[in-house]
Formats: structure tokens, sequence, C-alpha cells
């Protein structure tokens, strides 16, 4: 079965802090594929970042950044310096085995306070 | 691309009547969702359908539940007759080529079932 765990409920951190949201997954399919979403609270779903079980180079987009560790079956997530309008809630997803659906996690709010 | 696009943004009904939640996929996506996000159960896949074929239907609640693709440009999913449980945030999210592409959701529709 597949299964995604966002041990992490509710963040809360000051502006300009770093911070790092935790994901770890269950699959036992070879392939597969990984995702992060941020649902701000005007409550729309966003597409952040794909990962395939075969790509383990960590990426960074501007303040965010993400560690692929297959090792541990997890893929974090860090924004860096973050900024008040990073407060959201984050869901980390995967996808894999003959379907195309998304497993998601329970989702981890994040809030950044001035 | 005007994204996907969900119809009604809200929607409040009473027990007993019949609800239908309407989406517009991006053109040219093969592949459609439906899913229902609540506090208890966060996000999870209702059915979804490739090239308006349902291809897993085995989220559906229960017979209540109802899903339609009649065409590439739209889809409905019906509750008759709505219960209290049926309140959440219901939505709809295309994708293309595969369901291993990045899933673009839409704005989702607020149902609230007295």
């Amino acid at each position: 079965a597949q299964k995604v765990t966002q041990a992490q409920t509710e963040i809360s951190v000051v502006e300009k802090e770093d911070v790092t949201l935790d994901c770890v997954y269950e699959t036992r399919d070879t392939t597969y594929y990984l995702f992060w979403y941020k649902q701000p609270p005007s409550g729309e779903l966003v597409f952040l970042i794909r990962r395939n079980s075969f790509d383990e180079q960590n990426e960074i987009s501007g303040r965010y950044s993400w560690n692929f560790q297959k090792s541990t079956s997890s893929f974090n997530f860090t924004i860096t310096a973050s900024q008040v309008v990073d407060s959201a809630v984050y869901f980390c997803a995967l996808s894999g085995g003959s379907q195309g659906n998304l497993i998601f996690g329970k989702g981890t709010k994040l809030s950044v306070k001035p | 691309d005007a994204g996907v696009i969900q119809s009604p943004r809200h929607e409040v009904t009473e027990m007993g009547q019949e609800v239908t939640l309407r989406c517009k996929p991006i053109s040219g996506h093969d592949y459609l969702f439906w899913y229902r996000q609540t506090m208890m159960r966060g996000l999870e896949l209702l059915i979804y359908f490739n090239n308006n074929v349902p291809i897993d239907d085995s989220g559906m609640p229960e017979d209540r539940f109802s899903a339609k693709m009649p065409n590439a440009s739209f889809s409905t999913l019906k509750i008759q007759p709505s219960e209290p449980r049926d309140s959440a945030v219901y939505f709809c999210a295309s994708s293309q080529t595969s369901g291993y592409n990045e899933q673009f959701f839409g704005p989702g529709t607020r149902l609230t079932v007295l």
C-alpha cells in the first residue's frame, strides 16, 4: 500500500527563519513520483514540484529547495528566509504503480509571523 | 489558459437535495480527477477519468455519489440525496497525457449540506 506521512501538523516561525517540512513515503513501486503542493488561505492547490524515483538530485528554486533521499524514503522541503506570504498548508503527495492518482499526506500548516 | 474551472464555487443546500458540481479541465489534458477535502480525512481521491472513461471509482463513498464525463471538456459530480456529512471542499484536477504528470487543480467547490 502507498502512504505519505507528514508528521508535522503545524509549524510556526518568525519571518526570515529557515524552515523544513518533512515528508516520508511508503511504496513498493520501483517507479514513482513525488510532489509538493501549496494551499494558501485562499484555498486553491498550487503545484510546486514533481520528482521521479530515479532522480535523487536535490533541487533549488529561489528560496525553495527539496531533498529527496530514497534510502530514508523522504522528500523534505526547505524554505529559506521565510516570508509571511509563505504561510499556507503544504502537502506532500505520491503517485505510482498502475495508477496516476495522487496519495496525499495530511499536510503541514506553516505560519510565518512578521 | 484559463486553468481548471469549477462551478459553483459555493453551494449551500438542505439534506436530501440533489447537488451537481461541474468541472471544465484544461484543454488537452487527458486525465480528470475529483478529490474531496475534509478536516477529518484530508484530501482523498473520489474518481478519475482517462480520455473520458472512468478508471477508478473506488473512492466514491457510496451509491449516492456519481460522476460523468460526457466529453473531454466537461465533467460532473452528483450527490443524490445529499447528507450533512457530505459537507466538504470538492476539487477537480486535470493532468496531461499521463497521470504521473503534475495535476492542476481548480479552485474547488465548498459544499455545505444543512
